[in-house]
């Protein structure tokens, strides 16, 4: 069964720093993967989107990488912003079929 | 533009009550889902529809029905609500259905609650 897993469920940081979050699926074989941003009371709304092809994208402070041979993808923020807190979700396709993960829920704190 | 709403924001039914949620888009987009989220998991799609007048089923489909008539519009039914449906509902469209051009543009939600 595809699978999308993520890590941490949850992590906490404050204001002006780092930090990435991890995605790591089973999808194969793998077309896309898609990041999501959903902030609270919110639909998600898509941040990335990486083809099998490229190792890395960026969206102002936001980069994701791609290693297509490990099956892993991580989203880094830098100098985190409150309006940062939300969760990230990370979205496999395979085939016209779409798994979703079950999010990162990020906290940034003054 | 509107994108992707969702009506209405917040239900509460009782178990074995019907209702229907509606999903409105005015981006001209071919496919449209419908997904519930539950805390812990990722969100799981019900129904998708690829057109106008075409359903299929998603990953849960049971307990729930779905009709679009219109391009524009897809309709998610709850014929007789059990408490497990109680969860919040995203409605979403695409332009296409897979391929790196894939973004699905999502709605607010309606959090619906069954006693």
């Amino acid at each position: 069964k595809n699978q999308v897993e993520q890590s941490p469920q949850s992590l906490i940081i404050l204001e002006g720093k780092n930090c990435t979050l991890q995605c790591n699926y089973t999808v194969s074989p793998f077309s896309n993967l898609r990041w999501y941003k959903q902030d609270t009371g919110r639909g998600p709304v898509s941040l990335t989107i990486m083809t099998f092809s490229e190792n890395t994208k960026s969206n102002g402070r936001y980069t994701a990488t791609l290693d297509a041979d490990t099956k892993q993808s991580s989203l880094h923020i830098t100098a985190s912003q409150l309006s940062d807190s939300a969760s990230y979700i990370c979205v496999g396709w395979h085939n016209n079929d779409m798994r979703f993960g079950a999010g990162t829920r990020l906290t940034v704190k003054p | 533009n509107a994108g992707v709403t969702q009506t209405p924001k917040f239900r509460v039914l009782k178990t074995g009550q019907s209702m229907t949620l509606l999903c409105a888009q005015d981006m001209n987009h071919e496919y449209m889902y419908w997904y519930r989220q539950d805390p812990g998991m990722g969100l799981r799609l019900i129904h998708y529809s690829v057109g106008e007048g075409t359903t299929a089923k998603g990953e849960v489909p049971d307990g729930y029905n779905v009709s679009r008539l219109k391009k524009q519009n897809f309709l998610l039914g709850l014929e007789s609500a059990a408490p497990s449906q109680t969860s919040v509902y995203f409605c979403a469209s695409s332009y296409v259905v897979g391929g790196p051009y894939n973004e699905q543009f999502f709605g607010p939600g309606t959090r619906l609650t069954v006693l």
